[in-house]
């Protein structure tokens, strides 16, 4: 079975900011893959990033990155320049590919602060 | 095109009553994942329908959930006897294809008070 694990409940950072979110995971499986997700008050969840397990590349998209390191199992989130915008919750996940259900991490608030 | 919808957005019910939640996936999706989001739980995976495959029911946490999916595309989930700790948000989401991961799109969920 997959676990998930967010020990940040809440962060705050400044607007135009660099703020990491941190994860580890656990899994039996070699093949997964790992996701960071947004939800706004809205309650839409919204894919942020993910990640293969497989790629030793880290994952980027614009204004968010992730550090993998596989052998820690641990997938941090870093956003730059921080927005009002990204204020929401954010949520690390996996699934193996052996199995498409996504195990959610308890996730963090964050706060972004004009 | 329109997005995943869920329907109704607030449900708020008495103990004991029985409830439908219903979830309209983006068209031409054929996996469709039901998730319930609560305080004390968090997110939780409940059931996950692929095609004509028989649905994988593993996450429903007692024997008055269950889920169907009519036609490849809506699928209804019905809680019967609520009870309080089936307060949750309930959340929908639909992909291309399952196994083989494909991003998932989730529905705005539907918030279920049960008094």
């Amino acid at each position: 079975a997959q676990t998930v694990t967010q020990s940040q409940p809440e962060m705050s950072v400044q607007e135009a900011e660099t703020v990491t979110l941190s994860c580890t995971y656990d899994t039996s499986e070699n093949n997964y893959y790992l996701f960071w997700y947004k939800q706004p008050p809205s309650r839409q969840m919204i894919l942020v990033i993910r990640q293969e397990a497989y790629k030793q590349q880290n994952a980027t998209e614009n204004r968010f990155s992730v550090n993998f390191q596989k052998a820690a199992k641990s997938f941090s989130l870093k956003i730059s320049d921080s927005q009002l915008g990204d204020t929401a919750m954010y949520f690390c996940a996996s699934t193996e590919v052996s199995n498409y259900k996504l195990t959610f991490g308890k996730g963090t608030l964050l706060t972004v602060n004009p | 095109g329109a997005g995943v919808s869920q329907s109704p957005s607030n449900k708020v019910t008495e103990k004991g009553k029985d409830v439908e939640l219903r979830c309209d996936p983006i068209s031409g999706h054929t996996a469709l994942y039901w998730y319930r989001q609560s305080l004390g739980q968090g997110l939780e995976f409940l059931i996950y329908f692929q095609g004509n495959s028989a649905p994988d029911k593993s996450g429903l946490p007692s024997d008055r959930f269950s889920a169907e999916r009519t036609g490849g595309s809506v699928s209804t989930l019905t809680i019967q006897r609520t009870q309080q700790e089936d307060s949750a948000v309930y959340l929908c989401a639909s992909s291309l294809a399952g196994g083989d991961w494909s991003e998932q799109f989730f529905g705005p969920g539907t918030r279920l008070t049960v008094l």
